[in-house]
Parts: C-alpha cells; sequence; structure tokens
C-alpha cells in the first residue's frame, strides 16, 4: 500500500493569488491524479499528472488555471491559479499502481477563497 | 464522455441490508471495481474491491456480474455510523488513456 502526504490540509486564500498543493507518496508509483470536490458534489477529475511530460487534463480544465507537474515518480504539485470564490473546494491527490489495484488518496485540501 | 452512475440518495433504517449499484459502462478491461465512503469534509475511504463475481470482507459484498457494467455494494445490518456518501471508482480507457473515474455518489442516511 502507498502513503500519501497531501498538503497544506487547508488554507483560506485572497481572490487572485495563487496556491501550490503538494502530493508527497513513500513508493514510486505509476499513475496519480488530481480531483476536485466542490461542496455536495462528487469527486471530478481534474487532470492525470504525467512524470516527465505534461499532465493530461480533463474537459473544463486547463493548465493555465490547473498548472501541475510530476517531477518524479513519488511527487506532484496541483496548482490553483487567480483563484476566484468558484474555486473554493476540496482537491484530493489519489494513486493508483499497475502493482497494486487499489488507488489511495491523500487526505485533501480544502480551499476557501475570499 | 464515460458516466458512472448511481443512485442520488437512500434512506435505510438500523438492521437493515443496503444495495448501492453502480453503472459503469466503460470500465476497462483488466481494471477493478473499487468502492469508497465518504464522511463530511473527510477524504474517500476504501470500503471494498472487487474485478468480478462476488467479494465479500468484514464490512461488505460486493456483486459484479459477468459484463462487468454494473457493481452492487451491499451493506448487511446498517447503523447510524454508516451514514456517508457512497462511492464506486472504475478505470476506463478513453482516447487511449487510461483515467480512474469516481460515480455520481450515494448519499445514504441510515435511521433509528
Amino acid at each position: 500500500s502507498a502513503v500519501i502526504s497531501q498538503k497544506p490540509s487547508r488554507d483560506i486564500c485572497q481572490r487572485g493569488t495563487s496556491l501550490t498543493i503538494q502530493c508527497q507518496v513513500d513508493s514510486q508509483v505509476t499513475m496519480m491524479f488530481w480531483y476536485r470536490q466542490q461542496p455536495g458534489q462528487s469527486l471530478t477529475l481534474i487532470a492525470t499528472a504525467n512524470q516527465g511530460s505534461e499532465a493530461t487534463y480533463e474537459s473544463g480544465f486547463v493548465i493555465d488555471k490547473f498548472p501541475i507537474s510530476r517531477p518524479n515518480l513519488t511527487f506532484s504539485t496541483l496548482t490553483v491559479s487567480n483563484m476566484s470564490p468558484e474555486d473554493s473546494s476540496i482537491y484530493l491527490c489519489s494513486v493508483d499502481d499497475a502493482a497494486d489495484p487499489e488507488a489511495f488518496f491523500g487526505q485533501g485540501t480544502r480551499l476557501t477563497v475570499v | 464522455l464515460a458516466k458512472t452512475t448511481q443512485p442520488i440518495s437512500m434512506d435505510s433504517y438500523e438492521g437493515q441490508e443496503v444495495n448501492i449499484t453502480c453503472s459503469h459502462n466503460n470500465i476497462a478491461t483488466n481494471d477493478y471495481i473499487t468502492w469508497y465512503q465518504q464522511f463530511p469534509s473527510q477524504g474517500p475511504r476504501f470500503i471494498i474491491q472487487g474485478y468480478k463475481t462476488k467479494v465479500t470482507n468484514e464490512v461488505a459484498s460486493l456483486f459484479i456480474p459477468a459484463d462487468r457494467k454494473s457493481s452492487t455494494l451491499s451493506l448487511p445490518r446498517v447503523s447510524l455510523s454508516d451514514t456517508a456518501v457512497y462511492y464506486c471508482l472504475v478505470g476506463v480507457v478513453l482516447d487511449s488513456s487510461y483515467k480512474l473515474i469516481f460515480g455520481s455518489g450515494t448519499r445514504l442516511l441510515v435511521r433509528p
């Protein structure tokens, strides 16, 4: 199993600023994903973080707004750029590895934009 | 776009069995089906996982038909503490890309 450390756990940010969320895994994993969960909604996939190349974004999400880095097989960051109150959500990273079919999740980051 | 659908909500009473079904038409051939429980302000918590037929653990059973286009989470004898949102999670392949997609979530309310 993988242990994921995600931080910050929560933050309150001013509109127009940016926040970078970090996801650190205790082992090398093949796949890393970033999700958003808006209040009362299901978890929506933002993008797949690809090691050594640009992330693959889902419809409705763009790199300029949610730049993602994945410099190695254990670490990824998601930045929420030029924030507005509509970006207030929980953001979760998840990892999935071919050697273990279970997906694992970070603790989540609760973002409030004021 | 892959759709993974679940009933929006379900009501039950303590001690009853609850069955929640998830439809996942685009599931990847070799991928597992996983169910999670989520309480307010917390991340998803793993409940059970299966590939096909039936899987049972200490908290739930998972029924998967042969075509694997759906799955049913069965919670025996629910208690008040089982009130939560339940999600299925499956891997799908779209445009040659593998993605993990959550179901829409089922809000279970257990009444005394």
